[in-house]
């Protein structure tokens, strides 16, 4: 079985400049979730996804980040004007069921970001 | 508010030598808690969790964790540690009423001297 992926792995961009970071859940998983850790900081929680409708977005720090899951399959995140602030790892993990949340989320490499 | 704290950001062991990552947590409810670990390059891979069920967890790898109510506890431990055990570890928790996602503790290292 094909585990979490994530796309690209590592990403350099400019300020102000736009990225799309992709992943691809474990196929038959309805639950999809975005992390990321600033350096120095914890893994911090993002935003749960049940197939395409948003179930959770808490975490998004700001409107410049965008999370889409079409067709239910994979995600994206678009990060629209990149900041500084912005650089770190964004993790995504799936999960099979949404009713139980301690169901054990399956986590992809993750992507590193660099804003400079 | 609940969390998890990990008092140790570093920990190094020498290898077959016993492995302890201290992780507490703040919680009013009997929390969900797990352990990750993370190795480099590698997406986090769940070690353990508990759930209400036996309060001693047993994990892959040898490893486990003990849920001490009493204490606020959720200690990672591993008889003998082997070279592979490098990596990054997490004590996570779900938060009851709040977020979907996980909570996460900033994490430990654990060092295996040779």
């Amino acid at each position: 079985e094909a585990g979490v992926t994530q796309f690209p792995s590592h990403s350099v961009i400019e300020k102000g400049q736009t990225v799309t970071l992709r992943c691809d859940p474990i196929s038959g998983h309805d639950n999809l979730y975005w992390y990321r850790r600033v350096m120095g900081k914890e893994i911090k929680f993002l935003l749960h996804f049940v197939k395409e409708s948003k179930q959770d977005e808490s975490g998004m720090p700001n409107n410049r980040f965008l999370a889409e899951r079409t067709g239910g399959t994979y995600s994206t995140l678009k990060v629209q004007p990149a900041e500084l602030e912005d650089s770190g790892v964004y993790f995504c993990a799936s999960s099979h069921s949404s009713r139980d949340r301690g169901y054990e989320q399956y986590f992809g490499p993750g992507t590193r970001l660099t804003v400079t | 508010a609940q969390s998890v704290t990990q008092l140790d950001s570093h920990v190094s062991v020498s290898e077959g030598t016993p492995v302890l990552l201290r992780c507490n947590y703040s919680s009013s409810y009997s929390p969900s808690l797990f352990w990750y670990v993370q190795h480099p390059n590698k997406g986090l891979q769940l070690l353990l969790k508990y759930t209400s069920a036996a309060t001693l967890v047993k994990g892959i790898n040898g490893f486990e964790a003990e849920f001490k109510k009493s204490e606020t506890s959720f200690h990672l431990t591993k008889p003998s540690a082997h070279m592979s055990d490098a990596a990054e570890y997490f004590c996570v928790v779900i938060l009851e009423g709040g977020a979907d996602g996980l909570t996460f503790g900033k994490g430990t290292h654990l060092i295996i001297q040779p």
